[in-house]
């Protein structure tokens, strides 16, 4: 089965700071990856999704980016931190030809 | 895209009682339906989910019925327990992604 790895746990960062959020698959290949984003007592946003290596779809515009450099690794950047970045940050996989996608432990992202 | 709208946005209900929570989808081509359960500050786990060839599907007192004419499935939990407050997320996919309902929080009066 997959583990769904996650860092850092928490997070504080001034405003017009960077970020970069990493996620790590372990036991499967060639996964699709998704970031979400959960803003207090909220649902779950999409951010961006990836099918594959270097493919990255955007789901929202806004200061944030995402890049896929391995099979297994999933990053999530921003150049200059927002107020409004605060939340809860989900990476999520889904498995090669399965439908379920399975959350990683999150990264709660305090900006001050 | 998909449309997945959730009711009721709360839930109180008392120990031992049932609770039902609905959804309702847009896209007629969606065929994977999953609920999570999200605890506090915990990550969405999912906790049973159902595809567009069955209409029913129960585990333990957990069961999703799904009605595709409709467009709309739903949550039923028995036997309501304490470790059953939370809030819960139905979501719909018919590709690489889900699109998920605003959630619902339950809680389960002692």
């Amino acid at each position: 089965s997959q583990t769904i790895h996650q860092w850092p746990a928490t997070l504080v960062q001034p405003v017009g700071s960077p970020l970069s959020l990493e996620c790590t698959v372990e036991g499967t290949s060639n996964p699709n990856l998704y970031w979400y984003r959960q803003a207090a007592g909220r649902g779950l946003q999409l951010l961006f999704y990836s099918v594959g290596i270097g493919q990255i779809s955007s789901e929202v515009p806004q200061n944030l980016s995402a890049s896929r450099p391995q099979d297994r690794q999933f990053i999530l950047s921003s150049k200059k931190l927002l107020l409004s970045d605060s939340g809860f940050y989900l990476c999520a996989a889904r498995m090669t030809g399965k439908e379920t996608q399975y959350f990683g432990p999150g990264t709660r992202l305090l900006v001050l | 895209g998909e449309n997945v709208e959730q009711h009721p946005s709360t839930l109180s209900v008392q120990e031992g009682d049932s609770a039902v929570i609905k959804c309702t989808y847009s896209d007629s081509a969606s065929n994977y339906f999953p609920w999570y359960k999200q605890e506090l500050g915990k990550r969405p786990q999912l906790i049973i989910d159902i595809r567009s060839n069955v209409g029913e599907k129960k585990d333990q007192r957990i069961a999703v019925t799904l009605n595709k004419t409709a467009k709309h499935f739903s949550l039923h939990i028995t036997e309501t327990q304490p470790e059953d407050s939370a809030v819960y997320f139905c979501a719909a996919s018919n590709d690489y992604k889900l699109s998920f309902g605003a959630g619902t929080t339950v809680t389960v009066r002692a």
